[in-house]
């Protein structure tokens, strides 16, 4: 069946830390995977997309990596701020029609 | 450039009463996809609509439908409310030829009685 799902529901971390949240999915025919945050009380945000003819791809301070042969995808985010704080969804766009979204990773940042 | 927005933020009904929920697409974007959030179902496709035509379909019961005007707006229409459907409903718009980047709106928080 068409799931995508999370490593890891909770995920805290210091500021300044780097940050990285796991994700895998299960159908290899998906045209694209995209990583979107949620903030409490707002709608998902788009943060970045990754083809799923490459590896890896870099945005500002978030690297979004995907590995097909395990069917992995990872968001990392550099020196993580306050402002980061949100709950995080991996989202496949399948069969050109829809997207499929995980379960949700909430990240909380320690002072 | 304004973001997608939806009418009403909140909503209170009770079973048995229908509701509907309104979209308003960033301006330019012709494709308005609509989703329900709910903490133990996470975030579930409901439909699409192009040119106010449905691209597509999720696995709703035919309680929920949706339609789409000539300027891109588009409403959904839930009918016989359950107690099941307190959600977020969440409303997207995105390009024609990049789907899979969907913006969202704020969502209408329904809550069933």
């Amino acid at each position: 069946g068409e799931s995508v799902g999370l490593h890891l529901p909770t995920l805290s971390v210091q500021e300044g830390d780097n940050s990285i949240i796991n994700c895998a999915y299960s159908n290899s025919a998906s045209d694209y995977f995209i990583w979107y945050k949620q903030e409490s009380g707002k709608g998902p945000q788009f943060i970045i997309d990754i083809r799923s003819n490459m590896d890896k791809r870099q945005g500002q301070r978030v690297t979004v990596l995907l590995n097909k042969t395990v069917k992995h995808l990872s968001l990392q985010i550099a020196a993580t701020q306050p402002g980061d704080s949100a709950v995080y969804f991996c989202a496949e766009f399948q069969g050109a029609q829809k997207l499929v979204f995980g379960q949700g990773t909430r990240l909380t940042i320690n002072p | 450039k304004a973001g997608v927005t939806q009418t009403p933020r909140y909503l209170i009904k009770t079973r048995g009463q229908q509701v509907t929920l309104s979209c308003s697409p960033i301006s330019g974007h012709r494709s308005v996809s609509w989703y329900q959030q709910t903490p133990g179902q996470g975030l579930q496709f409901l439909f699409e609509y192009f040119s106010e035509t449905q691209r597509n379909k999720g696995n709703f019961p035919g309680r929920f439908s949706g339609r789409q005007f000539s300027n891109s707006r588009s409403e959904m229409n839930v009918s016989t409310l359950e107690l099941g459907d307190s959600a977020l409903y969440l409303c997207a718009s995105s390009l024609s030829g990049r789907r899979y980047e969907q913006y969202f709106g704020p969502g209408t928080r329904l809550t069933v009685t």
